[in-house]
């Protein structure tokens, strides 16, 4: 069951432009999230979160929605310059009383091109 | 500050050979989380440790693979036998706090098992 779904395995966009991430949700009771960039051979970095008692929350050029009727959130990167490049994960915590137990989603692969 | 380290970064070994995994977490971190990443599944949680006490062992694939955590500036998952199957590159992460607080990963240990 996977609770956590990011259905585009990849996207292309053009150094400059606005990269939209997307990622849906089954699980109602979810009330965080996070969105994690992976470079190849390093480990997961954290980029940005937003509680479920917001429903937008920005970090410069990062800016998370979420929209909790259509269980989606989605990032997005303006302007996206070409190190923006790398696997993007959104993930969320499985419950209060997890410590944090994450379920991530499959990733999507993000190219910025100059 | 020194992040998340794991040893060794890559590790080739044939079937049936112990195979011991190492990390080191964020000084003060009190949660740690071993993950493992998969082309088929992805990135799944293993086991996950609050003050040096295995929580959830519940994403442990079989008895062959087992952690423990003999202090707070130190982890180990071993398995044992290893098998081809268990080829995958394994995570270490470490927080402050559990839910709701970020996850700060090491860079990986790739294993291949041949």
């Amino acid at each position: 069951d996977q609770q956590v779904k990011q259905n585009s395995p990849s996207l292309s966009v053009q150094e400059g432009r606005i990269s939209i991430l997307n990622c849906d949700y089954t699980n109602s009771m979810f009330d965080y999230f996070l969105w994690y960039k992976k470079y190849p051979a390093e480990g997961p970095t954290f980029l940005i979160s937003i509680s479920s008692i917001k429903d937008k929350n920005e970090d410069g050029r990062f800016t998370v929605f979420l929209n909790k009727s259509a269980k989606h959130l989605s990032l997005h990167i303006v302007p996206s310059q070409p190190g923006d490049s790398a696997v993007y994960f959104c993930a969320a915590p499985k419950g209060r009383n997890q410590g944090g137990k994450l379920i991530f989603g499959q990733g999507t692969e993000l190219s910025v091109k100059p | 500050d020194a992040g998340v380290i794991q040893s060794p970064r890559h590790e080739v070994t044939e079937m049936g050979q112990e195979v011991t995994l190492r990390c080191k977490p964020i000084s003060g971190h009190d949660y740690l989380f071993w993950y493992r990443q998969t082309m088929m599944r992805g990135l799944e949680l293993l086991i996950y440790f609050n003050n040096n006490v295995p929580i959830d062992d519940s994403g442990m694939p079989e008895d062959r693979f087992s952690a423990k955590m003999p202090n707070a500036s130190f982890s180990t998952l071993k398995i044992q036998p290893s098998e081809p199957r268990d080829s995958a590159v394994y995570f270490c992460a470490s927080s402050l706090g559990g839910s709701n607080q970020p996850q700060h990963f090491g860079d990986g240990t790739r294993l291949s098992i041949l």
